[in-house]
């Protein structure tokens, strides 16, 4: 079964590089057709897409975060990785993790992880 | 890129209500659009995807509708669990509305 668990500082400060990591079980993330995303929440706020690393290592970015946002696949330990640079406090969100089916909807989700921006 | 409107953003009905939940792309995008429920503290949850596919194991008082640029979620007859923010996606070029809170009237 499949689940997906993010992991990453809870605080990052002003200026510096927020680095998230979600861990997948239950399934390899080169393993098939899907579609390996991060998506935000800012506190009491809606949903924005991030990006994603696709099953063959390509990748896809929102464009107004592109210019700040890697995203990165290490099928050893079936992981993958949000960098994002140069954070303010607008960064403040809960980050999630989720697969993509079907060209990018997404049935399943990690529980997400609240990260704060702040000195 | 493809902005999504949603409509109301809030909400107020009452258990039996017949809900509608409107979405439009600024753009055409095809049957390229997913409803998802949210709960506080809780990841979002698929409920439509295709524009009117159902997911598996949700209440079929649940449907979607809609192709190119507007989308409607309804449900049919609003039950004490789906008080919740509904949002709509659009998965041409990736983007969520901003929600739809449902309240209790």
């Amino acid at each position: 079964q499949l689940h997906l668990q993010e992991s990453g500082p809870g605080l990052v400060k002003p200026s510096q590089t927020l680095s998230l990591t979600c861990t997948v079980s239950g399934v390899s993330i080169n393993g098939g057709d899907y579609y390996w995303t991060w998506i935000r929440q800012p506190p009491g706020k809606g949903l924005e897409w991030i990006g994603y690393i696709y099953y063959n290592g390509s990748t896809y970015y929102n464009p107004s975060l592109k210019s700040r946002v890697t995203i990165s696949g290490d099928t050893s330990k079936n992981q993958f990785s949000l960098n994002l640079s140069s954070v303010t406090a607008a960064d403040t969100a809960v980050y999630y993790c989720a697969r993509g089916w079907g060209s990018g909807y997404y049935r399943s989700w990690g529980q997400g992880t609240l990260v704060a921006v702040s000195s | 890129d493809i902005q999504m409107t949603q409509s109301p953003s809030t909400l107020s009905a009452s258990v039996g209500d017949r809900v509608t939940i409107t979405c439009r792309a600024s753009q055409s995008i095809s049957s390229y659009l997913a409803w998802y429920q949210q709960k506080p503290g809780k990841a979002p949850k698929l409920l439509i995807y295709k524009a009117s596919s159902l997911e598996t194991g949700i209440p079929s008082r649940f449907s979607g509708s809609g192709s190119g640029t507007e989308f409607t979620l309804t449900i049919r007859s609003l039950q004490p669990d789906d008080f919740a923010t509904y949002y709509c996606q659009q998965y041409n070029s990736y983007s969520f509305g901003q929600g739809t809170k449902v309240e209790i009237k």
